[in-house]
């Protein structure tokens, strides 16, 4: 199955502590990106890399960190969560050079800080 | 900076009826417009999108129209479905930045 996986599906943590999330593309794209997802639907863009290299990197504290092993893998590391990073962070790859339509989501990580 | 403005915040129409939902950008620079549905629970998922060179694309119920002058674009849904009731996202591509700005989304509720 070609697809965005992204571990684990849900988190629950205490303010303070560390949390990382797992993403993987299996669709053979070269970019990839963490969206945070808030409590409104608000979809805002964190980071998005390609290559395995940075290339976007929104005002985002700097408690986050994204990190990558190679370009099918993007994870994110949150040290010292805060009550506001409840969310639901989303990842996505797709084709730097590709058609635009093959930016695909996955099913998400959604993160309850208490 | 709010680049990708999206209207209205809620719409609930009637089974049949047209809805239609609006965005507008600032950036010149975009050069893909697409339009994603979130449903509960799940993540969003691309249901049309358009370019700048074209002022109209149709899927089935689905049509962007788009207006480059006025930096506009929106989303009319047919004979709307209680099936369609869902989160709706426009968003804009800049290849510059590889990335998609998206849209505060409209929550679209059809009734029966």
């Amino acid at each position: 199955e070609t697809a965005v996986f992204q571990t684990p599906n849900y988190h629950v943590t205490q303010v303070g502590n560390e949390v990382s999330f797992n993403c993987k593309q299996t669709l053979g794209h070269d970019t990839m990106y963490w969206y945070k997802q808030d409590s409104k639907k608000l979809l805002k863009i964190m980071f998005s890399y390609n290559n395995k290299q940075l290339i976007v990197n929104e005002t985002v504290p700097r408690r986050f960190s994204p990190q990558s092993s190679d370009k099918a893998h993007l994870n994110l590391r949150i040290k010292s969560v805060e009550p506001e990073d409840s969310a639901v962070y989303l990842c996505a790859s797709s084709s730097w050079t590709g058609p635009n339509s093959d930016y695909t989501f996955g099913s998400g990580t959604r993160l309850l800080v208490i | 900076q709010q680049q990708v403005r999206q209207s209205p915040q809620s719409l609930t129409v009637w089974e049949g009826e047209t809805a239609i939902l609006n965005c507008s950008y600032e950036d010149s620079t975009f050069d893909y417009f697409p339009w994603y549905h979130q449903f509960p629970g799940e993540s969003p998922a691309l249901l049309i999108a358009i370019r700048p060179v074209s002022n109209k694309k149709e899927d089935g119920r689905f049509t962007i129209f788009f207006n480059k002058r006025e930096k506009k674009f929106s989303l009319h849904i047919a004979d709307s479905q209680p099936g369609d009731s869902a989160t709706y996202f426009c968003a804009a591509h800049n290849n510059a930045g590889a990335k998609l700005t998206f849209g505060g989304g409209t929550r679209l509720t059809v009734r029966p």
